[in-house]
């Protein structure tokens, strides 16, 4: 079991470049989700998936795109990178409707945007 | 809108000592989750809190949760080095909406 995976582990970007952080999960989670983590801020939702298929927006989605066409994998787009986009990028997922089913974290991927 | 509050934010301890942190949360939610995570690592789940009155033990760590007070506590008991990392609590709304807390910075000095 690999748990949770996201590629890459490091990224730079220039202000405008669009990419995509990939982010899978080998324990058919229904639920996934992807965060940011900035300095005293915690982590805060970006964009969450209950299912392939269906996603939603979390607290701070703008300029942000997700899909989720298999359980497995739950690619975050950045369409155009922005430097307030700096910041530690988590994925994560856990198995719902399982009475306490915690979330499980990927390693990150820390994103500086010039 | 559900906010999550942590208190003290940063912590200072010498080994051996005792602390509590405290996590108040502003909605109805009956589960709540606790998070550490080490210097440029990623987040591990301590506990899963999932009813008024629940409390769980794992070696010197204790956290309980009072859904009507909306108030959960991490203890830490004869505090060692090794529990040196910031711990974060969450809430959930409807198991789809984590909202986390700003994270607790502990330091245990020997």
């Amino acid at each position: 079991n690999a748990g949770v995976t996201q590629t890459p582990k490091f990224q730079v970007l220039k202000t405008g470049q669009s990419m995509t952080l990939q982010c899978a999960q080998d324990m058919n989670h229904e639920y996934m989700s992807w965060y940011r983590q900035d300095p005293g801020m915690g982590l805060r939702l970006i964009h969450y998936s209950v299912g392939a298929g269906i996603t939603d927006q979390g607290e701070v989605p703008n300029g942000y795109n997700v899909s989720r066409s298999t359980t497995e994998d739950f690619p975050l787009r950045l369409l155009s990178a922005a430097p307030s986009q700096t910041s530690v990028y988590f994925c994560a997922s856990s198995s719902m409707g399982l009475p306490g089913g915690t979330q499980y974290f990927g390693p990150g991927t820390r994103l500086t945007v010039l | 809108e559900l906010k999550v509050e942590q208190n003290p934010l940063f912590l200072s301890m010498q080994e051996g000592k005792n602390y509590t942190i405290y996590c108040n949360y502003s909605t109805t939610s009956d589960r709540l989750y606790w998070y550490r995570q080490d210097p440029g690592k990623s987040l591990e789940s301590l506990f899963v809190l999932l009813s008024n009155g629940a409390v769980k033990q794992e070696g010197r760590l204790m956290a309980s949760l009072d859904t009507k007070a909306r108030l959960s506590t991490l203890h830490i008991t004869a505090a060692v080095h090794d529990l040196s990392a910031t711990y974060f609590c969450a809430v959930d709304i409807d198991e789809e909406n984590f909202v986390f807390g700003p994270g607790t910075r502990l330091s245990v000095l020997p």
